[in-house]
């Protein structure tokens, strides 16, 4: 079975550094992209970007270049989404996922939710 | 960019009634690449949909897709207790979601 398992909850201040992660088991990592989905208090979902871990081959949403780094570790199939400055807007539940090229969001992780705060 | 837009926001039935949900598209989405997720609250996405007609493995036959280019719609034939939650569609060509279509009880 194709499994995503993400990092616990988070609570960080504003201007701290949170790298989460995610852990793919089930199927072969490397030949899968991964990808990071945004989600609010209460608002809808936001790709963030993807990796591919085979070669790294990292893409951002426009919304979301320089502001987070995605990367992986296909030695232990863990992905990673990284804030070096968190602010509160950053506060929101976020969701890995995997899929081949071409195809959709399947499966999702568990979710992982950051909170920032002072 | 393509933009994704949604509606109703909110549609409100009853369980037993059929549900149409829409997905509209700022420019013809290429290969249909179109995808219908459900959110339950609390839980993370579950996929419902993609190729724009294609049920995923275990979604029952009560949910189907339709459409192509620019115009797309999900329908719960009947509504089950199990399937008040919020709809999103997602092009997966570049990653766009829809901003969602919540079915509530009427």
């Amino acid at each position: 079975e194709v499994q995503l398992v993400q990092s616990g909850a988070e609570v960080k201040k504003p201007g701290e550094s949170l790298k989460i992660s995610c852990k793919g088991s089930g199927y072969s990592f490397t030949n899968y992209w991964i990808g990071w989905v945004r989600q609010m208090p209460g608002k809808g979902l936001e790709w963030m970007g993807i990796i591919y871990p085979g070669d790294s081959d990292t893409r951002y949403s426009p919304s979301f270049q320089g502001q987070v780094t995605i990367s992986v570790d296909k030695s232990i199939s863990t992905a990673y989404l990284q804030w070096s400055s968190l602010k509160a807007s950053d506060t929101a539940m976020y969701y890995c996922v995997t899929f081949p090229g071409g195809s959709p969001f399947d499966p999702w992780g568990q979710g992982t939710l950051v909170t920032v705060s002072s | 960019e393509i933009v994704l837009t949604q509606s109703p926001g909110t549609l409100s039935l009853s369980p037993g009634e059929r549900a149409t949900l829409s997905c509209r598209a700022s420019q013809s989405v290429s290969s249909n690449y179109l995808a219908w997720y459900q959110q339950k609250p609390g839980q993370a996405p579950r996929l419902l949909i993609y190729g724009a007609s294609n049920r995923a493995t275990g979604i029952p036959d009560r949910f189907s897709g339709s459409g192509s280019g620019t115009d797309f719609t999900l329908t719960i034939s009947r509504l089950e207790p199990e399937d008040f939650a919020v709809y999103y569609c997602q092009q997966y060509g570049t990653f766009t979601f829809g901003p969602g279509t919540k079915v509530d009880i009427k």
